[in-house]
């Protein structure tokens, strides 16, 4: 099956310092992919889409400078968290389609991001 | 807005009861129906889905019943067991392939 893997599952960082989390898809290629915030005991918040070869789309409140995305393939997508902050501390969640129209998302592990 | 709403919030069952949770939206234009099952620290997997073409759809122990006219739609696990404890994640896609989901429900069976 398709399978998405994301990498780190976990990170602590400092306040201020910048963190990248990739999203890569093994067995299938993604034009797109998608980006989800997660707080506990609440549901998946996307974040933005993720276009290979183009600029990502943001969802209304979402700092793109803040969180700089990247799909420079059509395997591997990055988030990068620039100067992170503690209330940046989150669970974070790729997912990506294979396939086209009506295809199911399939999600990565998800990184626990700890920002001190 | 939340398109699409999902009740309850947390559920307990016992070890071999059913478990229902239900979803309900308003958009017309969603066709499909994922329900994703997420076990703490990892990300979601999805469990089953369902088109609205069809009122019914079975695989093992989980069976999605979908009410097109009512615009609802509910996940059915048979024989619940403690592996089945997690958090569930109904959700409903439209046309444009943009994917809305359900606010989870908690599901702990007891043994």
């Amino acid at each position: 099956g398709a399978v998405v893997s994301q990498h780190p599952s976990w990170v602590i960082c400092k306040s201020g310092t910048s963190v990248k989390i990739e999203c890569r898809s093994l067995d299938f290629q993604a034009t797109t992919m998608f980006w989800y915030r997660q707080f506990p005991k609440q549901s998946l918040m996307l974040m933005a889409t993720s276009n290979e070869g183009s600029k990502a789309t943001y969802e209304q409140g979402v700092e793109k400078d803040k969180f700089l995305i990247n799909h420079a393939s059509l395997t591997l997508s990055t988030l990068t968290v620039t100067s992170a902050h503690p209330e940046d501390s989150s669970f974070y969640i790729c997912s990506a389609r294979a396939g086209s129209v009506n295809s199911p998302l399939h999600f990565g592990n998800g990184t626990r991001l700890t920002v001190t | 807005q939340q398109q699409v709403k999902q009740s309850p919030q947390s559920l307990i069952v016992q070890k071999g009861g059913i478990s229902i949770i239900n979803c309900a939206y308003e958009n017309t234009a969603f066709d499909y129906f994922p329900w994703y099952q997420q076990f703490p620290g990892k990300g979601p997997a999805l469990l089953i889905a369902i088109r609205p073409d069809v009122s019914e759809k079975k695989e093992g122990r989980f069976t999605i019943s979908f009410n097109k006219s009512a615009k609802q739609f509910s996940l059915h696990i048979m024989d619940s067991q403690p592996g089945d404890s997690a958090t569930y994640f109904c959700a409903a896609v439209n046309t444009g392939n943009q994917f809305y989901f359900g606010t989870g429900t908690s599901l702990t069976v007891i043994p």
